[in-house]
């Protein structure tokens, strides 16, 4: 079995440029997180989706997006980089039945360290 | 006010110390209550998670949750070397969303 997988590994970007973070989640999961983690913070949530359709969202703005393919892979695209966008990525999977209540575990990724120069 | 606080450490102990690691929170609505590993440069791997109030064990690691006091702690017994990462509480309620604390680093000294 798989667990989940993220590229790239590392990312360095400028301010006002565009990113596409990929994620490929953990065989047999239908949901995919993504969380923000900057240095010395934990995770923030940023969204989750559930077989393609956006879930759930935190207090990120829009300029961060993303989408689910039919084989519950993800991306995170976020345009018009600021400095503070600098953190680590995560992508996090899980297998949800009705799609939002109640216990499930999320596997996480490696992550990916976006550097916003 | 943060929904989760958690003092970030860092902690250092001897070998074969007992850890501590506590949180405490505001939203009463959370209902499991989780603690996370993460070494450098990983993601967070799931250590034990909780459901209501109570304690939970799993070999070195205890659980424990105080819905009245809005309170849990991760104790770990027999520390090892390789126990050295930061531990991250994190809580949610029924729907989909995971609030994490910022961790505590931890060290543990041979």
């Amino acid at each position: 079995e798989t667990g989940v997988t993220q590229s790239p590994t590392h990312l360095i970007k400028t301010r006002g440029q565009q990113v596409t973070l990929r994620c490929s989640s953990q065989s047999g999961h239908n949901t995919v997180s993504w969380y923000q983690q900057a240095l010395g913070q934990g995770p923030q949530f940023i969204f989750q989706y559930y077989r393609e359709e956006e879930n759930g969202r935190g207090n990120f703005p829009p300029r961060f997006s993303g989408l689910q393919f039919p084989n519950y892979s993800s991306e995170l695209n976020v345009n018009a980089l600021e400095l503070d966008d600098s953190a680590l990525y995560l992508c996090a999977s899980s297998a949800l039945g009705s799609g939002t209540s109640g216990w499930n575990e999320q596997f996480f990724g490696p992550g990916t360290r976006l550097t916003v120069l | 006010q943060k929904e989760v606080e958690q003092d970030p450490g860092p902690l250092s102990v001897p070998e074969g110390a007992i850890v501590s690691l506590n949180c405490t929170y505001s939203n009463s609505a959370f209902q499991y209550f989780m603690w996370y590993r993460q070494y450098s440069r990983k993601g967070p791997e799931l250590l034990m998670y909780t459901y209501s109030s109570g304690n939970k064990e799993d070999g070195r690691f205890t659980a424990q949750v105080d819905k009245s006091s809005k309170y849990i702690s991760l104790f770990i017994r027999d520390s090892q070397p390789s126990d050295s990462a930061t531990y991250l509480c994190a809580m949610k309620g029924g729907g989909f969303k995971t609030i994490f604390g910022a961790g505590t680093r931890l060290f543990v000294k041979a």
